[in-house]
């Protein structure tokens, strides 16, 4: 089966601009995760859709992040404006709720 | 509230030789525990998963793992390691009640020859 799809692959831009991600999720996987991975730690959940609805974005720095996710299947997040500390990779994952999740590539976002 | 523990951040070993990446959890319900690997430059795999029934877990790459209920672990472990198993490794519990993965913060295993 096809994996998630995840791009860019790389992105470097700078402090106080803008940048989007974009995830196509496996195939009729409700449930859709972004998580921000910073250098030596361990992904932190940002947000979590379950179809187009969240389920949980208390860790979202809402001020600056926002995701959306159209008609359930395709997801984006979006920074404005970006800050040095957001650099970090960004993964989107999928799953069946409960089951495991399959992770995408990820982005990696360096901010300069 | 769940929680992860990695014990260690970082384990240096020889090729050849065994390994054990521990990992301890909280939890006040019953879980779903996960190891991922993540090698250089790639996204997050699945090693291995327990959802329930036999207590030893076996996964991909010959490691596999315990999940010990009165000790609330699920230490990973193999018992011969080589070069490409140098990686990240993250332990995770999925906790049905709130349906978050909850992250440790990662083993770096190092391999060397």
């Amino acid at each position: 089966e096809a994996g998630v799809a995840q791009s860019p692959r790389y992105k470097i831009i700078e402090k106080r601009q803008s940048v989007a991600f974009w995830c196509n999720p496996i195939s009729g996987h409700a449930t859709l995760y972004w998580y921000q991975q910073i250098l030596g730690q361990g992904p932190k959940l940002l947000i979590q859709f379950q179809n187009n609805g969240v389920v949980d974005d208390s860790q979202l720095p809402k001020d600056r992040f926002s995701a959306e996710r159209l008609k359930g299947v395709d997801s984006t997040l979006k920074i404005q404006p970006a800050k040095l500390e957001d650099s970090a990779v960004y993964l989107c994952a999928s799953s069946s709720p409960g089951q495991k999740a399959f992770f995408g590539q990820g982005t990696r976002l360096t901010v300069v | 509230a769940q929680s992860v523990t990695q014990l260690d951040s970082q384990v240096p070993v020889f090729e050849e030789a065994p390994v054990e990446l521990r990992c301890n959890y909280s939890s006040s319900v019953s879980v779903y525990l996960f190891w991922y690997v993540q090698y250089p430059n790639q996204g997050l795999q699945l090693l291995l998963k327990y959802l329930s029934g036999s207590t030893l877990v076996k996964g991909i790459n010959g490691f596999e793992a315990e999940f010990n209920k009165s000790q609330t672990s699920f230490h990973l472990r193999k018992p011969s390691v080589h070069i490409s198993d140098t990686a990240e490794y993250f332990c995770a519990v999925y906790a049905g009640n709130n349906r978050k993965l909850i992250w440790g913060l990662g083993t770096s295993l190092a391999v060397n020859p």
